[in-house]
């Protein structure tokens, strides 16, 4: 079953404009990541951010969480062609023992 | 430091048969976890392996069985193979469980005619 559900499918957006993505879950977590999947390939993990954080910064990404709204975003400043890819967050399952992801946010930056 | 690495990186088998894929860990890692990522969807976890046990399982069938070798090295094995098999499979490394970051591989593509 899913845990995390990404807001929108799809997006398109320009260079240099930003990009925000939005994830729900339904269960209580320890933390919630974000992973970048380029053309089916494997992830790469983007940032963590834990329950007793409300925003997180790395280079160009800024990640908020709201553990009341059990929701996350994830905002991506200047994009550039290269950040097209598919962005998937991850919680933990009850066990810890897998990490659970959403369906994806498909972002496309033309040029 | 040694990145996750996988084996082969495309596959074509057909129904019934059995399939083998492989994984090498990141460096220094002792936990390896396997995914199942059908096309359009998130991945979907099979299961985990930490020191040589299974840590886990997802609603996978047993057909679907695994190894983890004392390097940490691990296989994926997948008996019987239907056609909604086809997929791509992500084998990821890290410290601890889940519940920490997760290094992937660039998976292995199964295609099953």
């Amino acid at each position: 079953s899913q845990q995390g559900e990404e807001d929108p499918q799809a997006l398109s957006i320009q260079e240099g404009e930003n990009a925000t993505m939005n994830c729900s879950y339904k269960t209580s977590i320890n933390n919630l990541q974000w992973y970048r999947q380029n053309s089916g390939r494997g992830l790469v993990h983007l940032i963590l951010i834990r329950s007793n954080e409300r925003e997180k910064h790395s280079g160009r990404l800024r990640v908020t969480l709201d553990t009341s709204k059990k929701s996350s975003s994830l905002l991506i400043t200047a994009s550039r062609a290269a950040d097209t890819a598919s962005y998937f967050c991850a919680t933990g399952n009850q066990a810890g023992t897998a990490l659970i992801f959403g369906k994806g946010t498909t972002l496309s930056v033309s040029s | 430091e040694t990145g996750v690495t996988q084996s082969p990186t495309h596959l074509i088998k057909t129904r019934g048969q059995q399939v083998t894929l492989r994984c090498s860990s990141q460096s220094g890692h002792n936990t390896v976890s396997w995914y199942q990522q059908a096309l359009g969807q998130g991945p979907q976890f099979i299961f985990q392996y930490y020191r040589e046990e299974e840590n886990g399982r997802g609603n996978f069938p047993p057909r679907f069985s695994g190894l983890q070798f004392p390097n940490y090295s691990s296989e994926l094995n997948v008996n019987a193979l239907e056609l909604d098999d086809s997929a791509l499979y992500l084998c990821a490394s890290s410290l601890r469980q889940a519940q920490e970051t997760q290094y992937f591989g660039p998976g292995t593509r199964l295609l099953v005619l």
